[in-house]
């Protein structure tokens, strides 16, 4: 198993676009998670999965965010009509099970600049 | 989310011990402490975690204060590659239905510059 994945690591697009990313978790586990972490601080939760079934959506996922893990295996972040307030690095991370001892394994991210 | 406090940055010398402090006094019974790091351009990764005894592993010790406000976070030797953000997190169990305990929250961390 070669961890999280996330696809790609960088995008650059216009402001306006539409950009969509995609993580893989590690194969058995059923949990997966989207953060964003920008310049000097620590990664903030967006969302999270259990299975196919999204949980929870934080506040900072407006309408123009939206998340689908379709077969609870990879699951998709798009930002439609991006801002350049959207630039940000995207983070995914997966866990196994739901007990709080549990660690969730982190992808590399994917850096997105709006310009 | 309970909160937790930790300076903002530290600075050691390579092959030194270094003791990373974090204080949650609002800490709950049931709140798991978990650190992880973050190596400059790479996601988080998950270092230690404990809820009362003191915990070693290869990576490093957590040791935690008997009233569990507060905890520290031990790399034995430190390297160079152990430069990195070291962020404290309380994982609760109260919170809405289904529970806020799926999800870590990060504050700022602790900058850790290590010193050749």
């Amino acid at each position: 198993d070669t961890g999280v994945s996330q696809d790609p690591r960088h995008k650059i697009t216009k402001r306006g676009q539409n950009v969509t990313f995609r993580c893989d978790p590690i194969s058995e586990h059923n949990r997966l998670y989207w953060y964003r972490q920008t310049l000097g601080q620590g990664p903030e939760f967006l969302t999270y999965f259990q299975n196919e079934a999204q949980l929870e959506k934080s506040r900072l996922l407006s309408d123009r965010f939206s998340a689908e893990r379709p077969k609870g295996s990879f699951s998709t972040l798009e930002i439609q009509r991006t801002e350049q307030g959207d630039s940000a690095m995207y983070l995914c991370a997966s866990s196994l099970g739901t007990a709080m001892n549990t660690e969730a394994f982190f992808g590399q991210g994917t850096r997105l600049t709006v310009v | 989310d309970a909160k937790t406090t930790q300076p903002n940055s530290m600075e050691s010398n390579e092959e030194e011990p270094v003791h990373l402090p974090c204080n949650h006094s609002t800490i709950s019974g049931t709140d798991y402490i978990h650190w992880y790091r973050q190596l400059p351009s790479q996601g988080p990764e998950y270092v230690i975690h404990g809820l009362t005894s003191n915990v070693n592993n290869r990576m490093a010790s957590l040791a935690i204060a008997e009233d569990r406000k507060s905890s520290t976070l031990i790399l034995h030797r430190a390297t160079l590659r152990d430069a990195a953000v070291y962020y404290c997190i309380l994982r609760v169990t109260r919170g809405n239905s289904g529970g806020s305990n799926y999800k870590l929250t990060f504050g700022k961390g602790t900058l850790l510059t290590v010193n050749p």
